[in-house]
């Protein structure tokens, strides 16, 4: 069965702090993707990242990079220089191959990042 | 391009009811997910069509069902209304499973109010 663990359930940061953000997932699947959504208080969901199972590389986007390592079943997510704007609920997801869609979420980590 | 758009945004019902949410994809996009997000169970998938066609089910009762239109809109109904059912529910929209893209967009939400 598929699982996403998020450990943390809330971090509280002063502003140009680096964050990570854990999410350890399980799946019997060897094709799978995963992904970093962010939640701000207006409730949208807003898409982050994907990675597929066989990419392993390391991605950056500005402030933002996620580690995947497939050996930990891990995919981290770190903010460097945190922002106020980051404030937000993160979600790791997992999504399997196979004709299906079907995101299974983590519980979410509560990220807030205080002037 | 226009996001995912749900209506309405706010519902308030009683229990016992029934009530319909509604979800316009992104255009050309030809796959919509539903997701319900309540505090304790986190965001959990109800389902998942494609072509008019349901792909995918989660674990909820009958009294949750869905539909697809030929435009690609969707439809979600819950009957019989139950308190627990107070939630933010959520609308995805990815161009096609098919086409190797599992990057999901997500609407606002429709957040419901059972009393």
């Amino acid at each position: 069965a598929q699982k996403v663990t998020q450990a943390q359930t809330e971090i509280s940061v002063v502003e140009k702090e680096d964050v990570t953000l854990d999410c350890v997932y399980e799946t019997r699947d060897t094709t799978y993707y995963l992904f970093w959504y962010k939640q701000p208080p207006s409730g949208e969901l807003v898409f982050l990242i994907r990675r597929n199972s066989f990419d392993e590389q390391n991605e950056i986007s500005g402030r933002y990079s996620w580690n995947f390592q497939k050996s930990t079943s891990s995919f981290n997510f770190t903010i460097t220089a945190s922002q106020v704007v980051d404030s937000a609920v993160y979600f790791c997801a997992l999504s399997e191959a196979g004709g299906s869609e079907k995101l299974v979420f983590g519980k979410g980590m509560k990220l807030t990042v205080n002037p | 391009k226009a996001g995912v758009t749900q209506t309405p945004r706010y519902l308030i019902k009683t229990r016992g009811q029934q009530v319909t949410l509604s979800c316009s994809p992104i255009s050309g996009h030809r796959s919509v997910s539903w997701y319900q997000q309540t505090p304790g169970q986190g965001l959990q998938f109800l389902f998942e069509y494609f072509s008019e066609t349901q792909r995918n089910k989660g674990n909820f009762p009958g009294r949750f069902s869905g539909r697809q239109f030929s435009n690609s809109r969707s439809e979600m109904n819950v009957s019989t209304l139950e308190l627990g059912d107070s939630a933010l529910y959520l609308c995805a929209s990815s161009p096609s499973f098919r086409q190797g893209s599992y990057e999901q967009y997500f609407g606002p939400g429709t957040r419901l109010t059972v009393t």
